[in-house]
Protein backbone atom coordinates (compact mmCIF):
# COMPACT_ATOMS: atom_id res chain seq x y z
CA UNK A 1 0.00 0.00 0.00
CA UNK A 2 1.77 3.14 -1.68
CA UNK A 3 -0.49 5.60 0.63
CA UNK A 4 0.55 9.11 -0.37
CA UNK A 5 3.47 9.53 -3.07
CA UNK A 6 5.00 12.88 -3.85
CA UNK A 7 6.87 13.37 -7.27
CA UNK A 8 9.69 14.41 -7.67
CA UNK A 9 11.40 14.47 -4.46
CA UNK A 10 13.86 17.22 -4.99
CA UNK A 11 13.90 20.16 -7.95
CA UNK A 12 16.30 23.01 -8.22
CA UNK A 13 14.32 25.46 -10.86
CA UNK A 14 15.70 29.14 -11.59
CA UNK A 15 13.44 32.00 -10.55
CA UNK A 16 11.17 32.99 -13.52
CA UNK A 17 11.08 28.96 -14.00
CA UNK A 18 7.36 26.90 -13.60
CA UNK A 19 6.76 23.62 -12.54
CA UNK A 20 4.24 20.77 -11.28
CA UNK A 21 4.59 18.65 -8.18
CA UNK A 22 2.30 15.85 -8.30
CA UNK A 23 0.47 14.47 -5.06
CA UNK A 24 -1.27 11.00 -5.82
CA UNK A 25 -2.77 8.75 -2.96
CA UNK A 26 -4.00 5.06 -3.20
CA UNK A 27 -6.74 5.37 -0.40
CA UNK A 28 -9.60 6.62 -1.95
CA UNK A 29 -9.61 9.75 0.34
CA UNK A 30 -11.78 12.42 -0.52
CA UNK A 31 -9.61 15.61 1.09
CA UNK A 32 -6.13 16.28 -0.12
CA UNK A 33 -4.03 19.26 0.88
CA UNK A 34 -0.52 21.17 0.06
CA UNK A 35 1.54 22.48 3.02
CA UNK A 36 4.75 24.15 3.16
CA UNK A 37 7.73 23.76 5.91
CA UNK A 38 10.10 26.63 6.46
CA UNK A 39 12.28 26.30 9.49
CA UNK A 40 10.47 27.96 12.72
CA UNK A 41 7.26 28.38 10.78
CA UNK A 42 5.97 25.16 10.53
CA UNK A 43 3.68 23.55 8.17
CA UNK A 44 1.42 26.42 6.66
CA UNK A 45 -1.49 25.40 4.02
CA UNK A 46 -1.40 26.65 0.38
CA UNK A 47 -4.57 24.98 -1.10
CA UNK A 48 -6.77 21.95 -0.13
CA UNK A 49 -9.25 20.41 -2.29
CA UNK A 50 -12.48 17.98 -0.84
CA UNK A 51 -13.25 16.62 -4.01
CA UNK A 52 -12.55 15.86 -7.45
CA UNK A 53 -12.80 19.11 -9.37
CA UNK A 54 -12.90 21.43 -6.29
CA UNK A 55 -9.92 23.62 -4.62
CA UNK A 56 -9.78 25.77 -2.16
CA UNK A 57 -7.52 28.38 -0.74
CA UNK A 58 -5.36 28.04 2.44
CA UNK A 59 -3.28 30.16 4.28
CA UNK A 60 -0.51 31.24 1.88
CA UNK A 61 -1.79 30.56 -1.64
CA UNK A 62 0.02 33.03 -4.00
CA UNK A 63 2.09 32.20 -6.69
CA UNK A 64 0.44 28.88 -6.52
CA UNK A 65 -1.93 27.10 -8.20
CA UNK A 66 -3.70 23.60 -8.22
CA UNK A 67 -5.63 20.99 -9.91
CA UNK A 68 -7.65 17.66 -9.00
CA UNK A 69 -9.06 16.77 -11.95
CA UNK A 70 -9.27 13.00 -10.53
CA UNK A 71 -10.14 12.18 -7.06
CA UNK A 72 -6.31 10.20 -6.29
CA UNK A 73 -4.35 13.17 -8.04
CA UNK A 74 -3.68 16.64 -6.46
CA UNK A 75 -1.29 18.87 -8.49
CA UNK A 76 0.48 21.65 -7.11
CA UNK A 77 1.87 24.39 -10.14
CA UNK A 78 4.59 27.37 -9.58
CA UNK A 79 4.02 29.44 -12.66
CA UNK A 80 7.02 31.57 -12.29
CA UNK A 81 9.27 30.27 -9.49
CA UNK A 82 10.58 32.85 -6.92
CA UNK A 83 13.76 32.28 -4.53
CA UNK A 84 10.95 32.67 -1.51
CA UNK A 85 9.19 29.62 -2.91
CA UNK A 86 12.39 27.35 -2.01
CA UNK A 87 10.95 25.61 0.64
CA UNK A 88 9.76 21.39 1.28
CA UNK A 89 6.50 20.36 0.17
CA UNK A 90 3.91 18.25 1.87
CA UNK A 91 1.16 16.67 0.64
CA UNK A 92 -1.57 15.10 2.52
CA UNK A 93 -4.84 13.19 2.51
CA UNK A 94 -7.67 12.40 4.66
CA UNK A 95 -11.04 11.13 4.48
CA UNK A 96 -14.40 13.18 4.69
CA UNK A 97 -15.11 11.78 7.89
CA UNK A 98 -11.29 11.47 9.08
CA UNK A 99 -11.18 12.63 12.56
CA UNK A 100 -8.45 15.30 11.86
CA UNK A 101 -6.14 12.43 10.71
CA UNK A 102 -3.93 13.43 7.79
CA UNK A 103 -1.29 11.13 6.10
CA UNK A 104 1.16 12.97 4.61
CA UNK A 105 3.52 11.95 2.07
CA UNK A 106 7.49 12.16 2.06
CA UNK A 107 7.93 15.50 0.77
CA UNK A 108 9.19 17.20 -1.94
CA UNK A 109 12.47 19.69 -1.36
CA UNK A 110 12.05 22.46 -3.90
CA UNK A 111 15.14 24.87 -4.30
CA UNK A 112 14.67 28.23 -5.70
CA UNK A 113 18.11 30.17 -7.17
CA UNK B 1 -8.27 33.47 10.69
CA UNK B 2 -6.53 30.72 12.56
CA UNK B 3 -3.85 31.01 15.12
CA UNK B 4 -2.29 28.49 17.14
CA UNK B 5 0.29 28.68 19.63
CA UNK B 6 3.01 26.41 21.25
CA UNK B 7 6.46 26.52 22.69
CA UNK B 8 9.10 26.14 20.66
CA UNK B 9 11.11 23.88 22.43
CA UNK B 10 11.16 21.63 25.18
CA UNK B 11 13.33 19.48 27.27
CA UNK B 12 12.72 16.46 29.63
CA UNK B 13 14.35 13.47 31.10
CA UNK B 14 14.21 9.84 29.45
CA UNK B 15 11.46 8.47 31.48
CA UNK B 16 10.23 11.18 32.60
CA UNK B 17 6.26 12.91 31.19
CA UNK B 18 6.45 15.87 29.67
CA UNK B 19 3.48 18.11 28.20
CA UNK B 20 3.11 20.73 25.64
CA UNK B 21 0.24 23.27 25.65
CA UNK B 22 -1.16 24.33 22.62
CA UNK B 23 -3.69 27.15 22.70
CA UNK B 24 -6.08 28.09 19.51
CA UNK B 25 -8.09 31.13 18.45
CA UNK B 26 -10.55 29.93 14.96
CA UNK B 27 -13.98 29.83 13.72
CA UNK B 28 -16.03 26.98 13.24
CA UNK B 29 -13.88 24.84 15.48
CA UNK B 30 -14.22 21.12 14.60
CA UNK B 31 -11.51 19.26 16.59
CA UNK B 32 -7.63 19.33 17.94
CA UNK B 33 -5.13 17.07 16.34
CA UNK B 34 -1.79 16.33 17.07
CA UNK B 35 1.39 15.83 15.19
CA UNK B 36 5.22 13.64 15.41
CA UNK B 37 7.49 14.53 13.13
CA UNK B 38 11.18 13.92 13.08
CA UNK B 39 13.92 15.40 11.36
CA UNK B 40 13.81 14.92 7.52
CA UNK B 41 11.16 12.98 8.07
CA UNK B 42 6.87 13.53 7.38
CA UNK B 43 4.59 14.46 9.82
CA UNK B 44 2.76 11.64 11.36
CA UNK B 45 -0.60 11.11 12.70
CA UNK B 46 -0.70 11.00 16.92
CA UNK B 47 -4.58 11.91 18.12
CA UNK B 48 -7.95 13.82 18.00
CA UNK B 49 -9.75 15.34 20.34
CA UNK B 50 -13.77 16.90 19.05
CA UNK B 51 -15.08 16.70 22.57
CA UNK B 52 -13.52 18.02 25.86
CA UNK B 53 -11.57 15.79 27.84
CA UNK B 54 -8.88 12.75 27.70
CA UNK B 55 -7.72 10.66 25.35
CA UNK B 56 -5.15 8.13 25.93
CA UNK B 57 -3.18 5.96 23.32
CA UNK B 58 -0.44 4.32 24.98
CA UNK B 59 2.07 6.38 26.36
CA UNK B 60 0.73 9.64 24.48
CA UNK B 61 -2.30 11.50 25.70
CA UNK B 62 -4.37 14.30 24.26
CA UNK B 63 -6.62 17.07 26.31
CA UNK B 64 -8.80 19.15 25.00
CA UNK B 65 -11.05 22.25 26.78
CA UNK B 66 -13.12 23.82 24.50
CA UNK B 67 -14.45 26.50 26.34
CA UNK B 68 -10.96 27.53 26.81
CA UNK B 69 -9.15 26.83 23.45
CA UNK B 70 -6.60 24.92 24.80
CA UNK B 71 -5.63 21.49 24.18
CA UNK B 72 -2.25 19.71 25.39
CA UNK B 73 -0.85 16.52 24.32
CA UNK B 74 1.25 14.13 27.60
CA UNK B 75 3.79 11.91 26.44
CA UNK B 76 4.41 9.31 29.17
CA UNK B 77 7.60 6.96 30.03
CA UNK B 78 9.74 9.13 27.71
CA UNK B 79 12.25 7.56 25.26
CA UNK B 80 14.95 9.30 23.29
CA UNK B 81 13.11 8.29 20.47
CA UNK B 82 10.23 10.47 21.22
CA UNK B 83 13.15 13.47 20.53
CA UNK B 84 10.89 15.21 17.59
CA UNK B 85 9.23 18.39 17.00
CA UNK B 86 5.33 17.96 17.85
CA UNK B 87 2.46 19.94 16.19
CA UNK B 88 -0.89 20.74 16.91
CA UNK B 89 -3.43 21.12 14.14
CA UNK B 90 -6.92 22.34 14.27
CA UNK B 91 -9.50 21.30 12.01
CA UNK B 92 -12.04 23.88 11.43
CA UNK B 93 -14.55 25.55 8.57
CA UNK B 94 -17.72 23.79 6.52
CA UNK B 95 -14.58 22.03 4.45
CA UNK B 96 -12.47 20.63 7.61
CA UNK B 97 -9.38 23.21 6.52
CA UNK B 98 -6.66 21.82 8.92
CA UNK B 99 -4.02 24.26 10.30
CA UNK B 100 -0.84 23.81 12.27
CA UNK B 101 1.09 25.00 14.89
CA UNK B 102 4.77 26.08 14.66
CA UNK B 103 5.59 23.14 16.16
CA UNK B 104 7.61 21.90 19.60
CA UNK B 105 10.67 20.43 19.67
CA UNK B 106 11.37 17.82 22.18
CA UNK B 107 14.51 17.14 23.11
CA UNK B 108 15.04 14.13 25.74
CA UNK B 109 18.00 14.13 27.46
CA UNK B 110 19.49 10.78 29.56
Amino acid sequence: NAGVTQTPKFRVLKTGQSMTLLCAQDMNHEYMYWYRQDPGMGLRLIHYSVGEGTTAKGEVPDGYNVSRLKKQNFLLGLESAAPSQTSVYFCASSRSTGAGELFFGEGSRLTVL
Amino acid sequence: GQSLEQPSEVTAVEGAIVQINCTYQTSGFYGLSWYQQHDGGAPTFLSYNALDGLEETGRFSSFLSRSDSYGYLLLQELQMKDSASYFCAVTSGGYQKVTFGTGTKLQVIP
